[in-house]
């Protein structure tokens, strides 16, 4: 069964940092593109990563750009997401998904981020 | 990168059939055969409904189905149930510096 399942969400304070991972199974891992997706608290879906199967492609929505990076450990079957410099509007559910047909076909049950003082 | 457009709801008796839009631009929904849907029931992780425009992941009901035209894509709901009641989201690829982009996303009710 494809199965993928984030951790590391949690409270943090404007400014600061955290690294969201997701650990992947039921597939070969590095042959797929992942794909990080939130969602703000009563408001739509937002992509806002995604890095290629050997780690050499990565790109980012705009408002995150050089401030969260996104990496891959296949021999670990595992996705990051390192948030530094968090804002207030980072504050939402951070899901994984598995890239597959132009779309996501599978997805976490997400990991809530909450960046206030 | 602006968000596809979707109605905010829809509403429908079961039974009966809906189609939510999504519309775009050409550099997105016109532009590619790219475009996928999800359902979204409250608390729970997206599911993808359909992929590349008009097909179905193995284990959704042949109830769903979707279509495009133009900029606009569609998402129908035929013998609608009471478990539709969810949020559903389009999403496309783009040829933007953003490589993918959801809708505004629509709650289906189920009177």
């Amino acid at each position: 069964e494809v199965q993928v399942v984030e951790s590391g969400g949690g409270l943090v304070q404007p400014g600061g940092s955290l690294r969201l991972s997701c650990a992947a199974s039921g597939f070969t891992f590095s042959t797929y593109w992942m794909t990080w997706v939130r969602q703000a608290p009563g408001k739509g879906l937002e992509w806002v990563a995604s890095i290629k199967e050997d780690g050499s492609e990565k790109s980012y929505v705009d408002s995150v750009m050089g401030r969260f990076t996104i990496s891959r450990d296949n021999a670990k079957n595992s996705l990051f997401l390192r948030m530094d410099s968090l804002r207030a509007e980072d504050t939402a559910v951070y899901y994984c998904a598995r890239n597959s047909y132009w779309g996501f076909d599978s997805w976490g049950q997400g990991t809530l981020v909450t960046v206030s003082s | 990168q602006s968000a596809l457009t979707q109605p905010a709801s829809v509403s429908g008796s079961p039974g009966q059939s809906i189609t939510i839009s999504c519309t775009g631009t050409s550099s997105d929904v016109g532009g590619y055969n790219y475009v996928s849907w999800y359902q979204q029931h409250p608390g729970k992780a997206p599911k993808l409904m359909i992929y590349e425009v008009s097909n179905r992941p193995s284990g959704v009901s042949n109830r769903f189905s979707g279509s495009k035209s133009g900029n606009t894509a569609s998402l129908t709901i035929s013998g609608l149930q009471a478990e539709d009641e969810a949020d559903y989201y389009c999403s496309s690829y783009t040829s933007s510096s953003t490589p993918f982009v959801f809708g505004t996303g629509t709650w289906v009710s189920v009177l």
